[in-house]
């Protein structure tokens, strides 16, 4: 299947810093790419859908100035968690869509695991 | 929205079968996943159904049955490195994976 990588895979910041999350598609082009965040023992939630070349669409009860997303282009995606809190800590995965003629296959990056102090 | 319900825990001996339910009611369908997740690690693609019946990959199948809001996955010849989380997913009429909590899967020697 296709791969999307992150970068960080894991980060620690102090709180009220920024950091960025990058999202890849490495051997395909992602119009769409999704960004989820999972607690431990939790589901994988949907923060937002990121779309090449517009804004993106934010989950209801996700801060759209605090989740910053960019997709600036098919195969780059980026979250950045500004003025970052302890309760920010998670573990925060984006998926990217490949869209095939009858189907869709959705693959997901290996995680990026933010700990605000 | 989507309400996606999957058992918490399952636990098998090596070598046995398991089979993981999901039941679902949605405002829209667009076909059905299940993914395997290793704890600290993302998920990762094992079927996706959008008709009725079963579709078989190996040691691993994905049934689905749309009028009932059901499907299974059925994991045989169990090995210890299937332990791991099970996440049914369905994706919505807006195109939108949604998940369930997910079926932790405990194999035993």
């Amino acid at each position: 299947g296709a791969v999307v990588s992150q970068h960080p895979s894991w980060v620690i910041c102090k709180s009220g810093t920024s950091v960025k999350i990058e999202c890849r598609s490495l051997d395909f082009q992602a119009t769409t790419m999704f960004w989820y965040r999972q607690f431990p023992k939790q589901s994988l939630m949907l923060m937002a859908t990121s779309n090449e070349g517009s804004k993106a669409t934010y989950e209801q009860g996700v801060e759209k100035d605090k989740f910053l997303i960019n997709h600036a282009s098919l195969t780059l995606s980026t979250l950045t968690v500004t003025s970052a809190h302890p309760e920010d800590s998670s573990f925060y995965i984006c998926s990217a869509r490949e869209v095939h003629r009858d189907y869709y296959e959705q693959y997901f990056g290996p995680g990026t695991r933010l700990t605000v102090t | 929205g989507q309400n996606i319900d999957q058992p918490t825990e399952m636990t098998a001996t090596e070598g046995a079968i398991v089979q993981i339910n999901c039941t679902y009611q949605t405002s829209g369908f667009n076909g059905l996943f299940w993914y395997q997740q290793h704890a600290g690690e993302a998920p990762t693609f094992l079927s996706y159904n959008v008709l009725d019946g079963l579709e078989e990959k190996g040691r691993f199948s994905s049934f689905l049955s749309r009028s009932k809001g059901y499907s299974y996955l059925l994991l045989k010849e169990l090995q210890m490195k299937d332990s791991a989380s099970y996440l049914c997913a369905v994706l919505g009429s807006d195109y939108k994976l949604s998940f369930g909590a997910g079926t932790t899967v405990t194999v035993r020697a």
